[in-house]
């Protein structure tokens, strides 16, 4: 069963808006991450965050993580048509079994 | 990720008929891991290999099996393909690090089509 589940499936922006996709989990993590996929291509790690953190910045990009909703936000500022792509999270559980569940993803559409 | 290669990028076949899926890495990596992805969906873990003597099912493993050659190549075999084993596979590796996190490394894809 999906550990990650990302909302909402699908987002239309125009250039220069900001996009927020979150992602909801279900068990205790040691980290979540996010990557992004453009259409039929591998997916691209963009960033990690442990569970002991709240927020992290990378660029354009931040990131949240709220273990007591087990939620977590991605935010893409003054976004591009280039950051056309679907966007993954992944939860990790840690442990000796440490392996990443992906999501389903949410497809961001950015209008020029 | 050009570290991470995938042959063959597409291929067609039919029901009945072996395939083998082939990854390589040079990356250096220990781990690395076989997961499919159907339209729409996320990704579904198959196998994963934690080094070359480590070999664990993933969520789907039915009708799939694997062999980690050496540390570089990590290889996905249909042994009687079925129609609905058409999809997207990837192979990705990982840097896994004591403490528990890791940053994974997807290759191309390979394209599978079952007639």
């Amino acid at each position: 069963s999906q550990q990650g589940e990302e909302d909402p499936q699908a987002l239309s922006i125009q250039e220069g808006e900001n996009a927020t996709m979150n992602c909801s989990y279900k068990t205790s993590i040691n980290n979540l991450q996010w990557y992004r996929q453009n259409s039929g291509r591998g997916l691209v790690h963009l960033i990690l965050i442990r569970s002991n953190e709240r927020e992290k910045h990378s660029g354009r990009l931040r990131v949240t993580l709220d273990t007591s909703k087990k939620s977590s936000s991605l935010l893409i500022t003054a976004s591009r048509a280039a950051d056309t792509a679907s966007y993954f999270c992944a939860t990790a559980l840690g442990g000796s079994n440490y392996k990443l569940t992906f999501g389903k993803g949410t497809l961001l559409t950015v209008n020029p | 990720d050009a570290d991470v290669t995938q042959t063959p990028r597409n291929r067609i076949t039919k029901t009945g008929k072996r395939i083998m899926l082939e990854c390589s890495q040079t990356k250096g990596h220990d781990r690395m891991y076989w997961y499919r992805q159907d339209p729409g969906l996320g990704l579904q873990l198959i196998y994963y290999s934690f080094d070359v003597k480590d070999i664990n099912k993933g969520e789907i493993s039915d009708g799939y099996s694997v062999s980690r050659q050496a540390q570089a190549k990590f290889s996905l075999s249909l042994e009687s393909a079925i129609p609905n084993q058409t999809a997207l596979y990837f192979c990705a590796t990982s840097d896994y690090k004591a403490g528990g996190t890791d940053t994974q490394y997807f290759g191309p894809g390979t394209r599978l089509t079952v007639l």
